[in-house]
């Protein structure tokens, strides 16, 4: 069965580094998505990209991330000098453009980020 | 803020039916009830989902009240492995956000 995958799965920085989170999305989906879940809170949205453009964003989702499909499989995330707060699971989505009313997301294990 | 309320917390014993509640009673014509779950803060798994009518997959039945201002998720046959936290979300295809809660932690006890 098709499935979203994430690497890496754990990810441990210091505070003003960048990272760069990976995500290979289902193969022949087209709206990709992160969101995040910092420890014990809600799955919060990030982000969401389709057409090599971000289509929503959250207030969370401010300038120090980006997020780009660099080729035809990968979707990064990418936190330009992370903070201590950014620590925090880190999901990627994706869903099928169908053109029907409603399309299911599929995510992917996580990230875990932690920032020292 | 997610427009659905769960319970806390549930308990289940094995091989029982589990049955999770939840109440959207602003849920607009167009918004589909949608069910995830999450298993030890592993990435959100799609469990099923529907707009009116009760739908049954391999994992479990969703039913929707006619009013459609709640719906009960149903697990007929808990194992060990259910034990998850479970999300009731709804959806609209054009706001493609999902916006979670904080769910319903389900133990499933031998």
């Amino acid at each position: 069965e098709p499935e979203v995958t994430q690497t890496p799965s754990h990810q441990v920085t210091q505070m003003g580094q960048e990272v760069i989170l990976r995500c290979v999305p289902i193969s022949n989906h087209l709206y990709f998505y992160w969101y995040r879940q910092i420890l014990g809170q809600k799955v919060e949205f990030l982000v969401s990209f389709y057409n090599n453009e971000i289509s929503e964003k959250s207030e969370i989702f401010d300038d120090q991330f980006s997020v780009e499909r660099p080729d035809g499989s990968n979707f990064t995330l990418k936190i330009r000098s992370t903070k201590l707060e950014d620590s925090a699971m880190y999901f990627c989505a994706s869903s099928l453009l169908a053109g029907g009313p409603v399309e299911t997301q599929y995510f992917g294990p996580g990230t875990r980020l932690l920032v020292l | 803020d997610a427009k659905t309320t769960q319970p806390p917390s549930m308990d289940c014993a094995e091989g029982r039916a589990a049955n999770l509640p939840c109440n959207h009673s602003t849920i607009s014509g167009n918004e589909y009830v949608y069910w995830y779950r999450q298993i030890h803060s592993q990435g959100p798994q799609y469990i099923i989902h529907g707009l009116k009518n009760n739908e049954t997959n391999e994992m479990a039945s969703l039913i929707i009240t006619e009013d459609r201002k709640s719906s009960t998720l149903i697990l007929p046959h808990a194992t060990l492995r259910d034990t998850a936290v479970y999300y009731c979300i709804v959806f609209a295809g054009n706001n493609r956000k999902l916006i979670w809660g904080l769910g319903t932690s389900l133990a499933v006890n031998p």
